[in-house]
């Protein structure tokens, strides 16, 4: 079973508008974290926020937020006010396990592709 | 600000060739890992290493492949013999301890076999 699932394969979102990008995960593991990464055309993966499951609040990182709803098993992320660079690709990914000891690999989604036009 | 740097940025080789790829995680974190994309495809998790060994591997983690930190700043991922399939993009990642800590990326090593 997919660990983590994001339904949406690519998306259009006009300049200076809000885009919401969906990410549902899988996990019986109490202690989790849940993360996003942008990957731009030239390659790199680059850490926007993180969640935790025990998190009382949704995280937010300037103009990225999280929309945390734990007992659905969703972890959207929403950008506001869309600029240009923000065309990407976004992947949700999970780590299970809530020891210091835990290796804490990354389990990631297919991505969504988003596309911000002028 | 700190960053995982990689090297090669692309690498060519013939099928049965090995590669070394190389990365230098940020200097005081404990915890390393090297992931794979296939184009197009989504991210998946190669190996982890934690205090000089091998912590968690997966199932595409053969015995083509293997890992070492040879001194105390560089992390090496090697594969002995490449396929057809090991076309990718390698990834090297690090963090600190603490179990809500960023893994930070690298730019990545396009590896292209021929």
């Amino acid at each position: 079973a997919q660990k983590i699932t994001q339904t949406q394969p690519g998306m259009f979102v006009q300049e200076k508008e809000a885009v919401t990008l969906d990410c549902t995960y899988d996990t019986s593991d109490p202690s989790y974290g849940l993360f996003w990464y942008k990957q731009p055309s030239s390659g790199e993966m680059i850490f926007l926020i993180y969640q935790g499951s025990y998190d009382q609040q949704n995280a937010t990182e300037g103009r990225y937020s999280l929309n945390f709803q734990k007992a659905r098993k969703s972890a959207n992320l929403v950008i506001s006010a869309s600029q240009l660079g923000d065309s990407a690709m976004y992947f949700c990914a999970m780590r299970e396990g809530g020891t210091t000891d835990s290796w804490g690999k990354l389990q990631f989604g297919a991505g969504t592709q988003v596309v911000v036009t002028p | 600000e700190p960053e995982v740097t990689q090297t090669p940025s692309h690498q060519v080789t013939q099928m049965g060739q090995e590669v070394i790829l190389r990365c230098v995680p940020i200097s005081n974190h404990l915890y390393f890992y090297w992931y794979r994309q296939i184009l197009g495809q989504k991210v998946e998790f190669l190996v982890s290493f934690y205090n000089n060994e091998i912590s968690e591997k997966s199932e595409i983690f053969d015995d083509q492949f293997s890992v070492e930190r040879p001194d105390g700043s560089n992390f090496t991922l090697k594969i002995r013999s490449t396929k057809l399939e090991d076309s990718a993009m390698y990834f090297c990642a690090s963090r600190s301890s603490g179990f809500q800590e960023t893994q930070y990326f690298g730019p990545g090593t396009r590896l292209l076999v021929l």
